[in-house]
């Protein structure tokens, strides 16, 4: 069974803090995304990686980076968190090749930044 | 720009009836659509999707949805809900991609309830 996992289901932070979400896939996907999903708005998407080490900024990238040193893991790192930035975060991957972007989520992480 | 709408906030649907969610995309070549379905707490699984070929796809839990170019719609539907079908719903489009690396646009989702 395909799986997309995250460290933490749910995670309280206070402002200024560096925050760590880290995603894990075992389907040898080369593709890895992170979104944030608040209501009203679906999902928005931060970052994108195509290949271990790269990564391409998203939508909303502002306040966010990334990191990407094995291809199985995915991190978002937030570097001083700020109450904005409470909200529930989702990570996915893909893989590549002809009709292959199906992409495929993880549980989420529901951050609250106090 | 690839774009989704889905106008339909929130539906309310009694056990039993039929359901349509409505989603209408805006792409300039020929897109890849999907419906995700996302229960309380969960992440987003994958319903079905639309890539080429019939334009009637059928999906998990008796879902189906229709391709409609010239509408630019893959409204989704099933005939009979449950009462385990109550989640938020979205629609995605992303480019029939040689590659496969491309990134996908969701809607910002419908939230289904049932009624007894």
């Amino acid at each position: 069974d395909v799986k997309v996992t995250q460290s933490s289901r749910y995670l309280v932070k206070r402002t200024g803090e560096k925050v760590f979400l880290e995603c894990v896939q075992d389907m040898d996907h080369e593709n890895m995304f992170w979104y944030r999903q608040d209501p009203g708005l679906g999902l928005r998407l931060i970052y994108f990686s195509y290949d271990v080490k790269m990564k391409e900024k998203g939508d909303i990238p502002e306040g966010y980076s990334v990191s990407r040193e094995k291809k199985e893991r995915f991190s978002l790192i937030l570097e001083s968190a700020s109450t904005n930035q409470t909200s529930m975060y989702l990570c996915a991957s893909s893989s590549q090749g002809l009709g292959a972007n199906e992409q495929f989520f993880g549980p989420g992480t529901r951050l609250t930044v106090l | 720009a690839q774009s989704v709408t889905q106008p339909d906030i929130h539906i309310t649907v009694s056990e039993g009836a039929s359901l349509e969610l409505r989603c209408n995309y805006s792409y300039g070549a020929t897109p890849y659509l999907f419906w995700y379905v996302q229960s309380p707490g969960q992440g987003l699984q994958l319903l079905l999707k639309y890539f080429s070929g019939d334009t009637l796809v059928q999906g998990i839990k008796g879902f189906e949805a229709e391709f409609k170019r010239s509408q630019s719609s893959f409204n989704l539907r099933k005939p009979s809900v449950h009462w385990s079908d109550a989640a938020e719903y979205f629609c995605a489009v992303g480019p029939l991609s040689n590659f496969g690396n491309e990134k996908l646009t969701f809607g910002t989702g419908t939230r289904l309830t049932i009624i007894p």
